[in-house]
């Protein structure tokens, strides 16, 4: 939606290399969240991160709230990696997904 | 995931009524159904807390939600219309979204004839 604005649309990778996604949004916010989706899948919530940095294996997820921002950080692709990644926010009881980036990790 | 079952995984519907059922595992008090067209990201249709109708989006008539208890949600459809195939999530998160991680269902694709 014009709240969030993920890039990039689409990413193609060779196996081994790292990506950084980011997410920008045109408002506050109270929470970020992050999520991936197989095709076919359901969304699986990778990180919910109102605001600082948070690690969880080869992801970070970094949000900056003055800055309006949010980025997923994936390290050492791996095939398996491939899929959409979403952002999405919360205001005002409202939740925003952004369209999505869409990875593609070749071995 | 199984804290959030979703049945059927696959539905196709001529012009018929059927209801689409969901349960979570997880002790939460809100509960969503979101519906995801190809290619787009997932849109709220509904959202109750603690069995209480919240939020109506904008959404057909012909979709009419259910929660008989704090841990399940039905989708009643009738008179599927073409623009209805998508795949629907049913969604919970700990209180209403408010600061608050949701966590989602494998969804019900639908495919309308």
């Amino acid at each position: 939606g014009q709240q969030v604005q993920q890039s990039p649309a689409s990413l193609v990778l060779q196996e081994g290399e790292n990506a950084e996604l980011q997410c920008n949004f045109s408002t506050s916010l109270n929470s970020m969240q992050w999520f991936y989706q197989r095709p076919g899948g359901s969304l699986v919530s990778l990180f919910y991160n109102p605001s600082g940095t948070k690690h969880s294996g080869r992801l970070t997820s970094t949000t900056v709230i003055k800055e309006r921002r949010s980025s997923l950080h994936i390290s050492s692709s791996q095939t398996t990696d491939s899929g959409t990644y979403l952002c999405a926010l919360e205001l005002n009881n409202r939740i925003f997904f952004g369209d999505g980036t869409q990875l593609v990790v070749k071995p | 995931n199984t804290k959030i079952t979703q049945s059927p995984r696959y539905l196709i519907l001529g012009r018929a009524n059927k209801s689409l059922e969901c349960e979570q595992h997880l002790g939460h008090n809100a509960m969503y159904w979101y519906k995801q067209s190809a290619e787009k990201p997932p849109e709220l249709m509904f959202l109750y807390n603690l069995k209480q109708l919240i939020r109506n989006e904008t959404v057909p008539s012909r979709f009419i939600p259910e929660c008989p208890d704090s841990s399940k949600l039905l989708l009643h459809i009738s008179a599927v219309d073409p623009e209805d195939s998508a795949v629907y999530f049913c969604a919970s998160s700990r209180r209403e979204i408010s600061n608050e991680r949701l966590f989602f269902g494998h969804g019900t694709k639908l495919s309308v004839l």
